[in-house]
């Protein structure tokens, strides 16, 4: 029973170049939200999707950044035109619902190098 | 908005002891939710406890309990007969009740204290 999985791991990106994080949800999964982990802070919370829907990107930075959740695939972070500033580690959560007994389970992260 | 302080950065604890995490938090709602998450070095975000602020019990799992003060705010992590497993970033998380509307599945974290166990 596979966890959500994110990929790629690790990715360096020069700076000016894309980015796309992927996020794969646990089987059953439909509620994906995507946390932003900047070096010696906690998590921050970035958006929340539902298949082919954003609910709330209250979190997710005016500019650059971007998410989906299509109807067949990952969910994908996409971050373009990339700033020393956006290397982070950016973790991906997925849960059944909302209700707090679905809690959301997390990923390994993403962590990404801006050179 | 809500906030969460974790004041102690790093903590250390002698195997099989019992050590004590600290966690604050700062919300005006009534119902909400606490939780602990483990961060070990492989990254993997995993849940310890969760708490519901209506519920006067502490909650436990199995070495891991909690100390809930909803009056003080206050929403300590206790880990007793610590193992080397146990080494991690450990992060206290609040989240809104489902009813209190828009934003209310957001996690808020603390910026964690990173635990080392000594043999």
């Amino acid at each position: 029973n596979a966890g959500v999985m994110q990929n790629p791991r690790h990715l360096v990106r020069r700076r000016g170049q894309e980015a796309r994080l992927r996020c794969s949800p646990m089987k059953g999964h439909s509620h994906v939200y995507w946390y932003r982990q900047l070096p010696e802070e906690g998590l921050k919370f970035m958006v929340y999707l539902q298949k082919e829907n954003i609910i709330d990107e209250s979190g997710m930075p005016k500019e650059r950044f971007s998410a989906e959740f299509p109807k067949e695939g990952p969910s994908i972070l996409r971050i373009q035109q990339v700033v020393r500033g956006d290397s982070a580690a950016y973790f991906c959560a997925s849960s059944s619902g909302t209700d707090v007994y679905q809690p959301q389970h997390f990923g390994d992260g993403t962590r990404l190098s801006i050179l | 908005a809500q906030t969460v302080t974790q004041s102690q950065p790093e903590m250390s604890v002698q195997e099989a002891e019992t050590v004590t995490l600290s966690c604050t938090y700062d919300t005006s709602e009534s119902d909400y939710y606490l939780f602990w998450y483990k961060q070990p070095p492989s990254r993997q975000m995993i849940l310890v406890i969760r708490q519901e602020a209506y519920k006067q019990q502490n909650a436990t799992e199995n070495r891991f309990s909690v100390n809930f003060q909803k009056a003080a705010k206050s929403f300590s992590l206790k880990i007793s007969d610590s193992q080397l497993g146990d080494a991690a970033m450990y992060f206290c998380a609040y989240r809104n009740h489902p009813d209190s509307g828009a934003g209310s599945y957001q996690l808020t974290f603390g910026k964690g204290t990173k635990l080392s166990v000594i043999p």
